[in-house]
């Protein structure tokens, strides 16, 4: 069946650093891919997306480029911020929506 | 983005009661809702998809006569735990979506179930 693949955390940076999460995604069809978010004490938002491959989703700094070639879908942040702290999910969806397992992320000062 | 509420946001009950834990969308019909479960420091489980005036499907392993979805409206959906057991306890969160181009899923704000 459908499933989603990434990293383990927690992810620990210090603030302005580099951040890539990887994610891998195994689908029948042509899924949708997407990021969420879950910020402390928060429910879950969505932080981008991308409907067919070769598709950039991009929001708050924060990348990720549907691959087709690689089912890939990593995310990628050129400088994180405290604020960026969170639980990051990767998701895809073609009749239902199935997520990774979740990634930490601890940005520090 | 749109809102969906979920209702109530913490309970305690206890073993062998059931509960309802709401799913509302606020501000656009969700044609579609999902339900999961997660379980601490793991992630989201998909439990059931349900479609507005259809029965729900559930994933492999998740018991339909335990876990009774109804999505009888396109702004309300609803899971009942029947005969809770403290296995039972975790975080249950609904999303709502409507399919089309730019899906996109919106999701409550989760509900934590503690059985005793």
């Amino acid at each position: 069946g459908d499933s989603v693949t990434q990293m383990e955390g927690p992810v620990t940076l210090s603030e302005e650093a580099f951040l890539t999460i990887n994610c891998t995604y195994t689908a029948t069809g042509y899924p949708s891919l997407f990021w969420y978010v879950q910020y402390p004490g928060e429910g879950l938002q969505l932080l981008l997306k991308a409907t067919k491959a070769d598709d950039k989703g991009s929001n708050k700094g924060f990348e990720a480029t549907y691959r087709k070639e690689t089912t890939s879908f990593h995310l990628e942040k050129g400088s994180v911020q405290v604020s960026d702290s969170a639980v990051y999910f990767c998701a895809l969806c073609t009749d239902k929506l199935i997520f990774g397992t979740g990634t930490r992320l601890q940005v520090f000062p | 983005g749109a809102v969906v509420s979920q209702h109530p946001s913490w309970v305690i009950c206890k073993s062998g009661t059931s509960v309802k834990i709401e799913c509302r969308s606020l501000d656009f019909q969700a044609t579609t809702m999902f339900w999961y479960r997660q379980f601490p420091k793991q992630s989201l489980m998909l439990m059931a998809t349900s479609n507005e005036g259809s029965k729900a499907t559930y994933e492999q392993g998740v018991e339909k006569d335990k876990f009774l979805i109804n999505h009888a409206s396109l702004t309300l959906s609803t899971l009942t735990v029947t005969s809770a057991h403290p296995e039972d306890s975790s975080f249950y969160i609904c999303s709502g979506a409507t399919w089309g181009a730019g899906t996109e899923a919106f999701f409550g704000q989760g509900t934590r179930l503690t059985v005793v």
